[in-house]
């Protein structure tokens, strides 16, 4: 069965940092690319960052690129993203998300979520 | 970016009735388009991927079609359990976008 389990979320204030780090198993780990998706609360849902199967490649949203650093260590079948500089608005559930092997790109597999809350 | 917008944003129905869900695409993005469920409380659960191929375990009273621009989602004969939100979103570039959600109730 695939688990994807986040974990590093919780209340920071405006200017501060979080990592968040994301356990997979159940699956090949190192053949999937893999994404964060944040969820404001009783609201919509907003890509924020991918990173590919190996590590070498990285794209982000353009309002987290060059706060947030999207990272994958395979050997521990983790995923990671370096929040900083964070602000209100960086507030929600952070998903870590798979991206299906079958055509292009889809979310197949979504974590339980990390709770992020930005204070001002 | 590409913008998706969904119509409507919510849908009172019965069990048993049949519901279309309608998204729109900024720009043409040809079949890179997704469908999600969303209920309380969990993570979303990929329905469709690329605008009509059915995810593995999904049942068949689900389908999707269109290309370009244009899409939609259709639940045949409502189940108890399609009681949910329902996000599009595409994957033809990135940033990838969703569409505002469709909440789904029963009347």
């Amino acid at each position: 069965e695939v688990q994807l389990v986040e974990s590093g979320g919780g209340l920071v204030q405006t200017g501060g940092s979080l990592r968040l780090s994301c356990a997979a198993s159940g699956f090949t780990f190192s053949t999937h690319w893999m994404h964060w998706v944040r969820q404001v609360p009783g609201r919509g849902l907003v890509w924020v960052s991918r990173i590919n199967s190996d590590g070498s490649r990285t794209t982000y949203a353009d309002s987290e690129n060059g706060r947030f650093t999207i990272s994958r260590d395979n050997a521990k079948n983790t995923l990671y993203l370096q929040m900083n500089s964070l602000r209100p608005e960086d507030t929600g559930v952070y998903y870590c998300v798979r991206d299906s092997l079958v055509g292009a790109t889809s979310f197949d597999s979504w974590g339980q979520g990390a709770l992020v809350t930005v204070s001002s | 970016d590409i913008q998706m917008t969904q119509s409507p944003s919510s849908l009172s129905a019965s069990v048993g009735d049949r519901v279309t869900i309608t998204c729109r695409a900024s720009q043409g993005i040809s079949i890179y388009l997704n469908w999600y469920q969303q209920k309380p409380g969990k993570a979303p659960k990929l329905l469709m991927f690329s605008a009509s191929s059915l995810q593995s375990g999904v049942p068949s009273r689900f389908s999707g079609s269109g290309s370009g621009t244009d899409f939609t989602l259709t639940i045949s004969s409502l189940q108890p359990e399609d009681f949910a939100t329902y996000y599009c979103q595409q994957s033809f570039h990135t940033p990838y976008t969703f569409g505002q959600g469709t909440k789904l109730d029963i009347k």
